[in-house]
């Protein structure tokens, strides 16, 4: 059973405009989420992080919200970039000192439509 | 800067027959970490490494062994493998030491078991 889930496998977006990729989570113990960004036949790097502690993280184009009590995070992309088309991937862990054990979800293939 | 090297990039292997992933990493990170990632299934972590000298189960260790031959490289082998490994294998690496940061990631290998 799956921890942590991407329910939508792709969404198209226009240029310029906002892209919403969500995650949620079940095991209410995960307090660090992260998102990863991959193209094709490279490896995953590292985009945004969010600690449980807070509830919006910002990072340029990037906003990353976290509703706990939903168990529910999003990542914004504002205004989305053709260079933006990629596969992202929603991460959780409980806490820092459990870093290693980081949960992904299947990923969000976003297409920006030029 | 080379970050985590995998090799070889794409393998094909018979069933039964043995192979070793190789991982390189140049960023002087403690940490390092193997990924199968299969289609809707995210990246799954099949061992990982804290410390030069110490390995740990993941989530999907069955048919894998690793060796941390020194802090720069961390090997996984499949000893037989079977068709149901066929898979994209992930390497990364993270500098534990400092909690907020994320893993970095090679390009992957592609293994496919006929």
């Amino acid at each position: 059973d799956q921890q942590v889930k991407q329910n939508s496998p792709s969404l198209s977006v226009q240029e310029g405009r906002i892209s919403i990729l969500n995650c949620d989570y079940t095991n209410s113990m995960f307090d660090y989420f992260l998102w990863y960004k991959k193209y094709p036949a490279e490896g995953p790097t590292f985009l945004i992080s969010i600690s449980s502690i807070k509830d919006k993280n910002e990072d340029g184009r990037f906003t990353v919200f976290l509703n706990k009590s939903a168990k529910h995070l999003s990542l914004h992309i504002v205004p989305s970039q053709p260079g933006d088309s990629a596969v992202y991937f929603c991460a959780a862990s409980e806490g820092l000192a459990s870093y290693d054990k980081v949960i992904f979800g299947p990923g969000t293939s976003l297409s920006v439509i030029p | 800067n080379a970050g985590v090297t995998q090799t070889p990039k794409f393998q094909v292997l018979k069933t039964g027959q043995s192979m070793t992933l190789q991982c390189a990493q140049d960023m002087n990170h403690n940490s390092m970490y193997w990924y199968r990632q299969d289609p809707g299934m995210g990246l799954r972590l099949i061992y990982y490494s804290a410390s030069e000298g110490t390995t740990d189960k993941g989530e999907v260790p069955n048919g894998y062994n690793v060796s941390r031959l020194n802090k720069r490289e961390f090997s996984l082998r499949l000893e037989s493998a079977a068709p149901s490994q066929t898979s994209v294998y992930f390497c990364a690496s993270r500098d534990s030491f400092n909690s907020n940061q994320p893993q970095h990631f090679g390009d992957g290998t592609r293994l496919s078991i006929l």
